[in-house]
């Protein structure tokens, strides 16, 4: 089955530097690559996706790139803020009808 | 409007007791889940429910039993509660029948203290 490995698990950044989460599957049929954050207290959130047809995406300030030769993904969050600090969650999705695999997260604090 | 909702926030109980959580979803979605979080904030699912039908039922102890009113609910139930149990359970629900590769979306969680 699909294993997500996640790194680092902890995450220190000063207020307006990037930020770069980085994961790795082991399952080659995986095709969708989703993110989510999750903010104290709350649950999981979306905030990004992207699929296998496609090796970059960015919305605004976060950017997930693909590289499906070396089966990793990462996410790039630039310009960080505060209200970015929050636990940042990969997974990855066989084809079929399959749950999700998340990747065991990221806890990524921004100091202002 | 909230858009998945789940009952109740928290839930402190004894070993052995009996205790259910419900999950409503207002977003007309098919497929719904449960997850477990253990506390090093690990994600893992539990089931998946199509239109009232289990889809998905990962290694989860007997004592677990979801139940689907209708496609708009789903419930865990829980028999013989152990300190293992504790955690934050999530309810989530997408809009396919493949839900995997759709946009998932949680409930606020319900944290379970099982002393």
């Amino acid at each position: 089955g699909e294993n997500v490995e996640q790194h680092p698990s902890t995450l220190s950044v000063q207020e307006g530097d990037s930020a770069v989460i980085k994961c790795t599957y082991s399952d080659s049929a995986s095709n969708y690559f989703p993110w989510y954050k999750q903010e104290l207290g709350k649950g999981p959130q979306l905030i990004i996706d992207i699929r296998s047809n496609v090796g970059e995406k960015k919305d605004q300030r976060i950017a997930v790139t693909l590289n499906k030769t070396a089966k990793h993904f990462s996410l790039h969050i630039t310009e960080t803020q505060p209200e970015d600090s929050a636990v940042y969650f990969c997974a990855a999705s066989p084809r079929g009808n399959t749950p999700l695999v998340f990747g065991k997260g990221t806890r990524l604090s921004v100091i202002a | 409007d909230t858009a998945v909702s789940q009952t109740p926030k928290y839930l402190v109980t004894q070993m052995g007791n009996d205790k259910s959580i419900k999950c409503e979803q207002n977003l007309g979605h098919d497929t719904m889940y449960w997850y477990k979080q253990d506390s090093k904030k690990f994600l893992k699912i539990m089931f998946s429910y199509n239109n009232k039908e289990l889809i998905i039922n990962e290694t989860v102890p007997n004592r677990f039993s979801p139940k689907s009113p209708d496609k708009a609910h789903l419930n865990l139930h829980i028999n013989s509660l152990e300190l293992g149990d504790s955690a934050v359970y999530f309810c989530a629900s997408s809009q396919l029948a493949s839900g995997s590769e759709e946009t998932q979306y949680f409930g606020p969680g319900t944290r379970l203290l099982v002393l």
